[in-house]
């Protein structure tokens, strides 16, 4: 299995709702990564895991809480969401973690498409 | 702060013909990737360039690396309408430390008949 993958593809959700994006990988890769990508703009890191545990958070609004399972699972639980949260929310993973190998190089899943009504 | 400019932003181009997508940083970096987003779609990952003078070809696409200019090129030989896509360089923070990708702003790439 060579992919990244996402569910669900696509998401309404209110503001009061909760909900949460699921990512999966079984390609053995010690690092996973959530991005959020607004229209025609370049994705955004929002959260890293390395072997698990969060290392990387770019100062997310605590509304988005990922959480990190085991090392093939990734969530990202929503709650209370802004209307301007709506965008693509991307997964990526990677074999090592950042700074543990030769290069970077990201795998991408199909992404979840979120509106906030 | 790490800046990556991708010029030009929007292409359009002819079947047949060639030309070349630039993507300049200001950091310190050698380890620069290639991915294509088709529209609606997640990011496909093209080329790792990981040295100064890194050459790779695949299909039409061959991707350079000058660390000395800080500068990468996607050239395309001879495009076909199946290129049409939005190109996205992206940029090690920190040399990969972090695992912060910086990507530039994307080139839409449209392959006209």
């Amino acid at each position: 299995d060579t992919e990244v993958t996402q569910t669900p593809k696509h998401l309404v959700m209110g503001m009061t709702n909760k909900k949460s994006l699921k990512c999966e990988q079984h390609m053995g890769h010690r690092a996973m990564y959530w991005y959020k990508q607004k229209a025609k703009k370049p994705p955004e890191l929002m959260f890293v895991y390395s072997y698990e545990k969060l290392s990387i958070n770019e100062s997310v609004p605590s509304r988005f809480s990922p959480e990190c399972p085991n090392s093939s699972l990734l969530n990202l639980h929503l709650h209370a969401l802004q209307p301007e949260d709506s965008a693509l929310y991307l997964c990526a993973s990677s074999q090592k973690p950042p700074g543990q190998g030769m290069y970077n190089e990201q795998f991408f899943g199909p992404g979840t498409r979120l509106t906030v009504l | 702060e790490l800046k990556v400019e991708q010029n030009p932003l929007f292409l359009s181009m002819q079947e047949g013909k060639n030309y070349t997508i630039y993507c300049n940083y200001s950091t310190t970096s050698d380890r620069l990737y290639w991915y294509r987003q088709d529209p609606g779609k997640s990011l496909e990952s093209l080329f790792v360039l990981l040295s100064n003078g890194a050459v790779k070809q695949e299909g039409r696409l061959m991707a350079s690396l000058d660390t000395k200019a800080r500068l990468s090129t996607l050239h395309i030989t001879a495009a076909v309408h199946d290129l049409s896509a939005t190109y996205f360089c992206a940029v090690d923070l920190y040399g990969g430390s972090q695992g912060n990708l910086i990507f530039g702003k994307g080139t839409k790439l449209s392959v006209k008949p």
